[in-house]
């Protein structure tokens, strides 16, 4: 248990439905990651929160992906009107000095 | 564009053997170099880390050694047991490693190692 906490571990939703992952990261990172990962591949970088702002977005993150970090605690991706391809691990990382990743939420879309 | 490569999906060797896993990049100059170990429905975990301007880091029964000039790092477990059969994961960092790029790792596909008893 590296104390990054992610919730939902699974989900499995109908195409066109949005979903909703959360993330709580360790009490004293500031920095928050997230990523996702396919079968067979490693880990691709999504976006990125130091505290509450959100530094960087990938090219990966379409107009449907969105993530929050209010207050600079917890961090909630949302993914609306899902496809089959983005079933995939969702991956989140804390960080002081190296990254913790949690258990990850994987999603399969129906 | 930016590729890293491991050097093959799969791994098999025998215990108390050295596995050597191998991470070659191209069109990349890395800050620094990441391994992580990723279990089956498990998130990565962190290994070793090695800067651009170190050759050899060890911790344990792991040794990690970047060579800048190949493009590549190698990573080896000596005295390998079947505890250690996993996904092994490089992950580069890019050339910001002090700006707001910190932590915005590009992974190779892993390579999945099995040591048999």
């Amino acid at each position: 248990d590296t104390g990054v906490s992610q919730n939902p571990r699974h989900k499995i939703t109908k195409r066109g439905q949005n979903v909703t992952f959360r993330c709580d990261p360790i009490s004293e990172h500031n920095r928050l990651y997230w990523y996702r990962q396919t079968l067979g591949q490693g880990p691709e970088f999504l976006t990125y929160f130091q505290n509450e702002a959100q530094l960087e977005k990938s090219r990966l993150l379409s107009d449907r992906f969105s993530a929050e970090r209010p207050k600079g605690s917890f961090s909630t991706l949302e993914i609306q009107r899902t496809e089959q391809g983005d079933s995939a691990m969702y991956l989140c990382a804390s960080a002081k000095g190296e990254l913790f990743f949690g258990e990850g939420s994987r999603l399969t879309v129906l | 564009s930016q590729k890293i490569e491991q050097n093959s999906e799969a791994l098999n060797i025998q215990e108390g053997k050295t596995a050597t896993l191998t991470c070659n990049y191209t069109n990349y100059s890395p800050a620094y170099l990441q391994w992580y170990r990723q279990d089956p429905g498990r998130g990565p975990v962190f290994l070793l880390l090695i800067r651009e301007n170190e050759k050899e880091k060890r911790k344990e029964r792991l040794k990690v050694t970047f060579d800048t000039t190949l493009k590549q790092s190698l990573f080896h477990i000596t005295a390998s047991q079947p505890a250690d059969s996993a996904t092994y994961l490089c992950a580069l960092h890019p050339p910001n490693a002090g700006g707001t790029s910190y932590g915005k790792l590009t992974f190779g596909q892993g390579t999945i190692l099995t040591v048999h008893p």
